[in-house]
């Protein structure tokens, strides 16, 4: 296993605007996923994708948009958002029917809304 | 009531020192436990799967009690580099819950 790749590592955005995150691994995961984590909180779930179909919303608001474009890629666009939004935004992958689900995590795009 | 509680510490302990913690979960139905470790401003990386049978990993050795629902993890020798967040979670297909993680500052 190698690792997850999230890209930007540091995002700024006004209330208005509209932004993607990108998520991107090459380990054959075919399980993605998308966390948000606050200061000193443990991080909660909001999307997950099994074989590239949306399996999981945990009710989410729809100012955050999920797409799967392919196996190896995972996006979260975002707009509209609200400061309290701001947080470290975590992708992560597995290898889903192992019973097992060992979580490798991107470094995080951490994510400020002025 | 949360899925996994932690006693979120923290333990501040001097190098050299063995230091125990445990998490408890709510739900029967978590079929895989797991403890993560997480640095300050870093994203969470594995540290080891929990079995029952009890199971090592260097100076690790993670426990699981499916009777009493209760997970713990003991870190012997501690180093200075075992000062960080440590997460207890359970896994249930591929909804994970994690709990709110327990500090370990580990001093010279």
């Amino acid at each position: 296993d190698t690792e997850v790749t999230q890209t930007p590592k540091h995002l700024v955005m006004g209330m208005t605007n509209k932004k993607s995150l990108k998520c991107e691994q090459h380990m054959g995961h075919r399980a993605m996923y998308w966390y948000k984590q606050k200061a000193k909180k443990p991080p909660e779930l909001m999307f997950v994708y099994s074989y590239e179909k949306l399996s999981i919303n945990e009710s989410v608001p729809s100012r955050f948009s999920p797409e799967c474009p392919n196996s190896s890629l995972l996006n979260l666009h975002l707009h509209a958002l609200q400061p309290e939004d701001s947080a470290l935004y975590l992708c992560a992958s597995s290898r889903p029917g192992t019973g097992s689900e060992k979580l490798f995590f991107g470094s995080g795009t951490q994510l400020s809304v002025l | 009531r949360k899925e996994v509680e932690q006693d979120p510490g923290p333990f501040n302990v001097p190098e050299g020192a063995t230091v125990a913690f445990n998490c408890t979960y709510s739900n029967s139905a978590s079929q895989s436990f797991f403890w993560y470790r997480q640095d300050c401003r870093k994203e969470p990386k594995l540290l080891m799967s929990v079995y029952s049978s009890g199971n090592e990993d260097g100076r690790f050795t993670a426990q699981l009690n499916r009777a009493s629902q209760y997970i713990s993890l003991l870190i012997r020798d501690s180093k200075l580099s075992d000062s960080a967040t440590y997460l207890c979670v359970g896994s249930n297909d591929y909804k994970l819950s994690f709990g709110a993680g327990t500090t370990v500052t580990v001093r010279a």
